[in-house]
């Protein structure tokens, strides 16, 4: 199956600062994909929709200054969480959408913010 | 709004046995259907999709059904063993396939 990669795995930032959490479609292009958060215990929720060459679309609650968007290629989009709070410590995971509509999932990336 | 539902949180089952897991959805049509796998710490790996206008489709010891009039999916594990414990995820998604939601997950433990 295609394969999606997540960098960095794990990250932990101190309150305030910004942090940017990169995911890859590696073979195969995607002109669509997807970031989710995920609580403990919790399913996946979707926070935002990435277009490659345009913005994303955020779902509602999600606010759009906070966590920012970019699918600068085919292969690359990347989520940057601004001004981190403790709150915002969570299990963010990436997917990418191939042409039969399949979505494959990153392995994830824990944030933890203190 | 659109609502996903799986059918319990969590489901024991003898391994050797076929384990059988529901999904049902409402206020939704959605013209595909994936199944995941999602263990602890990990992202969610994709298990088959299944399309609207197809009944039913199997994966070596997988099978999904999907049932429009009844707005249901099931998914079976036949012949199930400990490693097929983790979480199932039902994900139907739209026309566009622009995006998938997921349902609560069940989690699934096969004991020896």
């Amino acid at each position: 199956g295609a394969v999606v990669s997540q960098h960095p795995s794990w990250v932990i930032c101190k309150s305030g600062t910004s942090v940017k959490i990169e995911c890859r479609s590696l073979d195969f292009q995607a002109t669509t994909m997807f970031w989710y958060r995920q609580f403990p215990k919790q399913s996946l929720m979707l926070m935002a929709t990435s277009n490659e060459g345009s913005k994303a679309t955020y779902e509602q609650g999600v606010e759009k200054d906070k966590f920012l968007i970019n699918h600068a290629s085919l292969t690359l989009s990347t989520l940057t969480v601004t001004s981190a709070h403790p709150e915002d410590s969570s299990f963010y995971i990436c997917s990418a959408t191939t042409l039969t509509y399949e979505q494959y999932f990153g392995p994830g990336t824990r944030l933890t913010v203190t | 709004s659109q609502k996903i539902e799986q059918n319990s949180e969590a489901l024991n089952i003898q391994e050797g046995k076929t384990a059988t897991l529901t999904c049902n959805y409402t206020n939704y049509s959605p013209a595909y259907l994936q199944w995941y796998r999602q263990d602890p710490g990990r992202g969610p790996v994709f298990l088959l999709l299944i399309r609207e206008n197809e009944k039913e489709k199997r994966k070596e010891r997988l099978k999904v059904t999907f049932d429009t009039t009844l707005k249901q999916s099931l998914f079976h594990i036949t012949a199930s063993q400990p490693a097929d414990s983790a979480t199932y995820l039902c994900a139907p998604s739209d026309s566009s396939a622009s995006k998938i939601i997921f349902g609560s997950g069940t989690r699934l433990s096969i004991r020896p």
